[in-house]
């Protein structure tokens, strides 16, 4: 079963619009972290923000913000005024416990956003 | 610091032939993995390890081998390549001791099997 939905393959949007990714996860920890990473064109993963399950606390950094809300088991990320540069293939993650008694990261397959001039 | 070292960054490989991914790290990081990207199938993990002489199976463990002797380097073999295998591959280490350790990406290798 897939434990991290992301169901948006690809969005387009024109430049300065505000865009929300959506990121459903299943897991049976109570205690668990959720990460967005970011894949520009140039094609290297870059960790943007995580939030553990602990704290649903919504977080700003610039222009971009977070939504985590354990009820319904999202983890949404939302891009305000929406750049060119912003244009890249964003995943969601989730670091549960692995049957070994360590963790392990799951990805989902990603969102593709494309910022129009 | 380097970060986290992936070689080579482009390979392309018949049927059959076996090859090694070669990853390195330089931040100390217990724990390694190897995620697979392939269009609309997102990152998916291969296998991980928390320690030297310590591996174990992701979700698409078949067709690779991997080992861990030194903390540094985490290698992920294939033994017989097959087209399926076709795909960009990318290394990742995070510390241990906290769940909330981020993972540090390589930069990927891309392999296509013929």
């Amino acid at each position: 079963a897939q434990k991290v939905t992301q169901a948006q393959t690809e969005i387009s949007v024109v430049e300065k619009e505000d865009v929300t990714l959506d990121c459903v996860y299943e897991t049976r920890d109570t205690t668990y972290y959720l990460f967005w990473y970011k894949q520009p064109p140039s094609g290297e993963l870059v960790f943007l923000i995580r939030r553990n399950s602990f704290d649903e606390q919504n977080e700003i950094s610039g222009r971009y913000s977070w939504n985590f809300q354990k009820s319904t088991s999202s983890f949404n990320f939302t891009i305000t005024a929406s750049q060119v540069v912003d244009s890249a293939v964003y995943f969601c993650a989730l670091s549960e416990s692995s049957t070994s008694g360590t963790y392990k990261y799951i990805f989902g397959t990603g969102t593709r956003l494309k910022v129009l001039a | 610091n380097a970060g986290v070292t992936q070689t080579p960054k482009f390979q392309v490989l018949k049927t059959g032939q076996s090859m090694t991914l070669q990853c390195a790290q330089d931040m100390n990081h217990e724990y390694m993995s190897w995620y697979r990207q392939d269009p609309g199938m997102g990152l998916r993990l291969i296998h991980y390890s928390v320690g030297a002489g310590i591996t174990d199976q992701g979700e698409v463990p078949n067709g690779y081998n991997v080992s861990r002797s030194t903390t540094e380097d985490f290698p992920l073999r294939l033994l017989s390549a097959a087209p399926s295998q076709t795909s960009v591959y990318f290394c990742a280490s995070s510390y241990l001791k906290t769940q909330k350790s981020p993972l540090h990406f390589g930069n990927g290798t891309r392999l296509t099997v013929t």
